[in-house]
């Protein structure tokens, strides 16, 4: 079975602009979790997306947003980028079934962005 | 703040010897959860021992959870080269649906 794929891995961007991710889920998963991670602040959760629909949401701001397809592959969106967003960001995929909690996680490799 | 907190924050040894690592959480949970990342990749899941559970094993690998201390310890016995990564712990507290995790403990094996 594949496993979760990001892409782009590695992505440079300048403050101001707005930048896309894109995360493929491993087939059958239909929940997404999308994590943000920083050296200052560690791992913290942005967002989780089941059948299209965002079922929990982290303490980010309204410009970090997210979509998920009925193929369940997910987008996250940041607008106006700032230097603090540089980061890796990390998707996850799970069945879902359980409601999130004690689902296995199975991260991508993440895409490492850099803000100028 | 993070809700769980590893300890100790580096850890170094020798191919062979055991590794231990803990977290240490603030509020009641459900469930605690144990991850290893290699340098700059995404997570791997290791284990999940549940709010009623003291102990699990897989493989190598063993976790404790006290939950009257609010700790967890992660043994990894006869350790390898390729143990090298950290390590974090999750934690689902309460009715929460969203995981918090702590600062990671690096691990080196040496050869």
């Amino acid at each position: 079975k594949a496993g979760v794929t990001q892409t782009p891995r590695y992505l440079i961007k300048t403050r101001g602009q707005q930048v896309t991710l894109s995360c493929s889920p491993i087939s059958g998963h239909r929940s997404v979790s999308w994590y943000q991670q920083t050296p200052g602040q560690g791992l913290q959760f942005l967002f989780e997306y089941f059948s299209e629909t965002q079922r929990n949401k982290g303490n980010f701001p309204g410009r970090f947003s997210g979509r998920q397809f009925s193929n369940s592959r997910s987008e996250m969106n940041v607008s106006t980028l700032e230097l603090g967003d540089s980061a890796l960001y990390l998707c996850a995929s799970s069945s879902g079934t359980s409601g999130g909690r004690t689902d296995t996680q199975y991260f991508g490799p993440g895409t490492r962005l850099t803000v100028l | 703040s993070q809700q769980g907190e590893e300890d100790p924050q580096a850890l170094s040894i020798q191919e062979g010897e055991n590794a231990t690592m803990n977290c240490s959480y603030k509020t009641s949970i459900n469930n605690l959860q144990w991850y290893r990342q290699n340098s700059g990749r995404g997570l791997v899941h290791l284990i999940l021992i549940r709010s009623n559970e003291r102990e699990k094993h897989s493989g190598r690998l063993r976790v404790t959870l006290d939950t009257s201390k609010k700790s967890s310890s992660l043994l990894i016995t006869a350790s390898r080269a390729a143990d090298t990564a950290s390590y974090f712990c999750a934690t689902y507290s309460g009715g929460s649906y969203i995981p918090t995790f702590g600062r990671g403990t690096s691990l080196i094996v040496h050869p």
